[in-house]
């Protein structure tokens, strides 16, 4: 069964703008990831954030972890056109398999 | 070298077929993992190796054989496969297994593209 469940399912935005992804879970976890994956291809790991820490950044990007809503969020500042991917969030179920969520496709517009 | 590398990068093969796909990372990881990919779709877990031990095996049907040779090495072996198998087939390590604290960011490998006719 999918932990994580991305919102939106796909976002298109203008390049320079910020895209926000919103990923929620249903389980107790020990850490959340974020992946970037380029159509067809290998999955990159971008950002994980453990479920004692509430915010972390890495370049442009930004991660938000809310165990009591059992929510994080994925934002991207100044978008560029290489930013165009799926990304998808990863939990650690209790059995400890990382389970990933269905996705969020950016299109970064020109 | 942080990469993880996997061959063929595609793979058309009949139902009556024997093939294997391969994957190999020199990280010194100890933990290795298989996972199915279909179009548009999230990866999904299939199996774990952890210290080159089968430490997680998610119902995957006896038709996908995985093998560990070595710390190094992991296969997944193909027979009888059915067109329903056809997806992207991905391999990752990570440093350690997974659970509880342990941080085990996967690296992923680019996928070899299976096509069952």
């Amino acid at each position: 069964s999918q932990q994580g469940e991305e919102d939106p399912q796909a976002l298109s935005i203008q390049e320079g703008e910020n895209a926000t992804m919103n990923c929620s879970y249903k389980t107790s976890i020990n850490n959340l990831q974020w992946y970037r994956q380029n159509s067809g291809r290998g999955l990159v790991h971008l950002i994980l954030i453990r479920s004692n820490e509430r915010e972390k950044h890495s370049g442009r990007l930004r991660v938000t972890l809310d165990t009591s809503k059992k929510s994080s969020s994925l934002l991207i500042t100044a978008s560029r056109a290489a930013d165009t991917a799926s990304y998808f969030c990863a939990t650690d179920a209790l059995d400890d398999k990382i389970i990933f969520g269905k996705g969020t496709r950016l299109h970064i517009l020109p | 070298d942080t990469e993880v590398t996997q061959t063929p990068k595609h793979l058309v093969m009949g139902m009556t077929n024997k093939k294997s796909l391969k994957c190999e990372q020199h990280m010194g990881h100890r933990a290795m993992y298989w996972y199915k990919q279909k179009a548009k779709k999230p990866p999904e877990l299939m199996f774990v190796y952890s210290y080159e031990k089968l430490s997680i095996n998610e119902s995957v049907p006896s038709r996908f054989s995985p093998e560990c040779p070595n710390s190094s090495l992991l296969n997944l072996h193909l027979h009888a496969l059915q067109p329903e198998d056809s997806a992207l087939y991905l391999c990752a390590s990570s440093l350690t297994p997974m659970g509880g604290e342990r941080y085990y960011e996967q690296y992923f490998g680019p996928g070899t593209r299976l096509t069952v006719t």
